[in-house]
């Protein structure tokens, strides 16, 4: 497709499960991003990647956030034993290049019973 | 650290109304100054966007006028429509890093009614 795709759309899990979020950029952008929006709020960033190299990982609520890259190609968003606090929109943006604008996708909405 | 502030919301307009949602930034540098926009059920995209100061952004009738003497980039709209219903968010690319990554205002609903 032409735009940013993340999988699942949606996604209901018990607490203390592991979920693995997917976002699939845009062809030849070499940037992309993670972000979460909690309800009400402003996106917060997580994590940065520049081709599969992640330079800025410092949004990362914890050490139970991961997220890696295949070359600059689909990235994986992991949250292993989950909490109720990461209930939220998980959102993908990607950029072809410097001063180029982020494209969004429709993002993940996990919730966590 | 660099921050966006908006106004808060929701803002209730009736049709052909004049909007304006405000926008402060706090940054080191000279960022960056974007408006997105969600409606209902869809992803962000962006509205508009400024580079520098006193650059002015226009888009689907919004516009946008970074004025780096107030740290502001206030969004405006003449006339707006019930489909300009939507989240609109102020956001400021990260001046001193070459992450691009963005920092987010709140988001303001605005909700225009017929």
């Amino acid at each position: 497709g032409a735009g940013v795709s993340q999988s699942p759309s949606n996604k209901v899990t018990e607490k203390g499960k592991d979920v693995e979020l997917r976002c699939d950029p845009i062809s030849g952008h070499t940037a992309l991003y993670w972000y979460r929006q909690r309800l009400g709020q402003g996106l917060e960033f997580l994590i940065y990647f520049q081709g599969n190299s992640a330079p800025d990982k410092s949004g990362l609520p914890s050490d139970r956030f991961s997220a890696e890259r295949t070359g600059e190609s689909v990235s994986t968003l992991t949250i292993q034993r989950t909490q109720q606090e990461d209930s939220a929109v998980y959102l993908c943006a990607t950029r072809k290049g410097v001063g180029e604008p982020q494209h969004f996708g429709d993002g993940t909405r996990l919730s966590i019973l | 650290g660099d921050s966006v502030t908006q106004m808060e919301g929701p803002v209730t307009l009736s049709e052909e109304a004049f909007l304006t949602i405000n926008c402060t930034y706090t940054a080191t540098g000279y960022p960056s100054l974007f408006w997105y926009v969600q409606y209902p059920g869809e992803g962000l995209q962006l509205l508009l966007k400024a580079t520098k100061a006193d650059d002015k952004g226009s888009n689907k009738g919004f516009e946008a006028t970074y004025r780096k003497e107030t740290t502001s980039f206030h969004l405006e709209k003449g006339s707006v429509q019930v489909s300009d219903s939507a989240v609109y968010f102020c956001a400021l690319l990260y001046g001193s890093s070459n992450t691009g990554k963005l920092i987010f205002g709140q988001g303001t609903t605005l909700q225009v009614k017929p």
